[in-house]
């Protein structure tokens, strides 16, 4: 089975409004870290938003926030106020166990996204 | 704190040739990793080092590849006798240990081999 499930085809959201980019993942570990990437066309990884599974609040870093449903085991990424510039590639990332010597990420495929004036 | 540099950012090589890739990461990040990503994919983990020591290879690093991050800094990723499908982007990310903010990427080396 995957680790990190990202079906959606390529989304698309109007300018200003608000989008929701889902991902779910699979791991028999306590102890993990999910984390967000966009990747514009220039190609560099950019850091969005992480969520540890022992953290009971959403995390939130500016318009983007983390919709963290532990039991579903789903990590969707929500985007309010979409801009042009959220065009790009968007990567679902985990790290299992959180802590430690293995701390390596495995990504999802991602999702595109396009955000129309 | 000038980001993770890697380079070349292109290269194109003929089939057969050997090619190096550099990353220089954040410097007081100890933990430096390599990924592979192909087209229409998420990144693929090669490799990891804790300061100078090579803790995990994945087995998608075949006897071709072989990396080095002699003194704990910056990192050589080389592949010999390059295959076409060895195109890829290789991304270089650093972090510290256990963190729990996120890795810092660099922008990456694309590699196409003809």
């Amino acid at each position: 089975a995957q680790k990190i499930t990202q079906t959606q085809p390529g989304m698309f959201v109007q300018e200003k409004e608000a989008v929701t980019l889902d991902c779910t993942y699979d791991t028999s570990d306590q102890s993990y870290g999910l984390f967000w990437y966009k990747q514009p066309s220039s190609g560099e990884m950019i850091f969005l938003i992480y969520q540890g599974s022992y953290d009971e609040q959403n995390a939130t870093e500016g318009r983007y926030s983390l919709n963290f449903q532990k039991a579903r085991k789903s990590a969707n990424l929500v985007i309010s106020a979409s801009q042009l510039g959220d065009s790009a590639m968007y990567f679902c990332a985990m790290r299992e166990p959180d802590t430690g010597a293995n701390s390596k990420l495995t990504f999802g495929k991602g999702i595109t996204l396009s955000v129309r004036p | 704190d000038t980001g993770v540099s890697q380079n070349p950012r292109h290269k194109i090589t003929k089939r057969g040739q050997n090619v190096t890739f550099r990353c220089d990461p954040i410097s007081e990040h100890n933990r430096l990793y390599w990924y592979r990503q192909t087209l229409g994919q998420g990144p693929e983990f090669l490799t990891y080092f804790q300061n100078e020591a090579q803790l995990e290879k994945s087995r998608l690093l075949s006897d071709r590849f072989s990396a080095e991050r002699p003194k704990g800094s910056f990192s050589t990723l080389e592949i010999q006798r390059t295959e076409q499908g060895d195109s890829a982007m290789y991304l270089c990310a650093s972090t510290t240990a256990g963190g729990a903010g996120g890795y810092t990427f660099g922008s990456g080396t694309r590699l196409t081999v003809v």
